[in-house]
């Protein structure tokens, strides 16, 4: 059984401060996605990362797989408040099925 | 464009009754899942469908079923509920295939099993 485990489990850092979430797992990936979830909601996707060593860009969140597929981060720049969420990352395996991380909870403040 | 839509959002069920989530997308898509997501364990794969009349197995499936009888509907139905399945039900849909498809959720089922 597939295991991704998030570091760290909580952030709360200022507005402004920059920061990095990280994702492993005991395999390789098929494939990587980052999902942000709001208190309240589903899960929304952010970005899905596919060939070793990529690099992706969303303004100010930035997505970089490992070279061997079996890790990934997330930066983001400047963090705002409205960057407070739970970031989950997924595997999307076979069939589409979902292996989903523990999640990183983020609060940004003012 | 609803997108998924889950119904009811919240519900209390004593020990051993039976009810349904009802989940239904309006994107045509093909695969669609049934999450639950408890504290500190994430989402896990209860039961998934890759088209209408093709449902599997995910991580959790004791206790539910589901069914496909058509692309849009993917209902999930608790036989005897527990205590144990208090959780929040997240359905999701994507159009499918290996990479690049992100699923779509719905806003939850937050279920109570008193």
């Amino acid at each position: 059984t597939q295991l991704l485990e998030q570091s760290p489990q909580f952030l709360s850092i200022q507005e402004g401060e920059n920061l990095t979430v990280y994702c492993n797992s005991s395999s390789v990936f098929s494939s990587l996605q980052w999902y942000r979830q709001e208190p309240g909601e589903g899960p929304v996707l952010l970005v899905t990362v596919v060939t070793g060593g990529e690099v992706k860009k969303l303004k100010r969140l930035t997505f970089q797989f490992g070279d061997a597929r079996k890790d990934s981060s997330l930066h983001i720049t400047a963090a705002q408040p409205g960057d407070t969420g739970l970031y989950l990352c997924a595997d999307t395996g076979t069939a589409s099925k979902l292996t989903f991380g523990t999640g990183t909870r983020l609060q940004v403040t003012l | 464009n609803a997108g998924v839509t889950q119904t009811p959002k919240f519900q209390v069920l004593k020990t051993g009754q039976s009810m349904t989530l009802q989940c239904a997308q309006d994107m045509n898509h093909e695969y669609m899942s049934w999450y639950r997501q408890d504290p500190g364990m994430g989402l896990r794969l209860i039961h998934y469908s890759v088209g209408a009349g093709i449902t599997d197995q995910g991580e959790v499936p004791n206790g539910y079923n589901v069914s496909r009888s058509t692309t849009e509907d993917f209902p999930l139905r608790l036989l005897s509920a527990a205590p144990s399945q208090t959780s929040v039900y997240f359905c999701a849909s994507t159009k499918g295939g290996q990479f690049g498809f992100g699923y779509t959720f719905g806003s939850g089922t937050r279920l109570t099993v008193v």
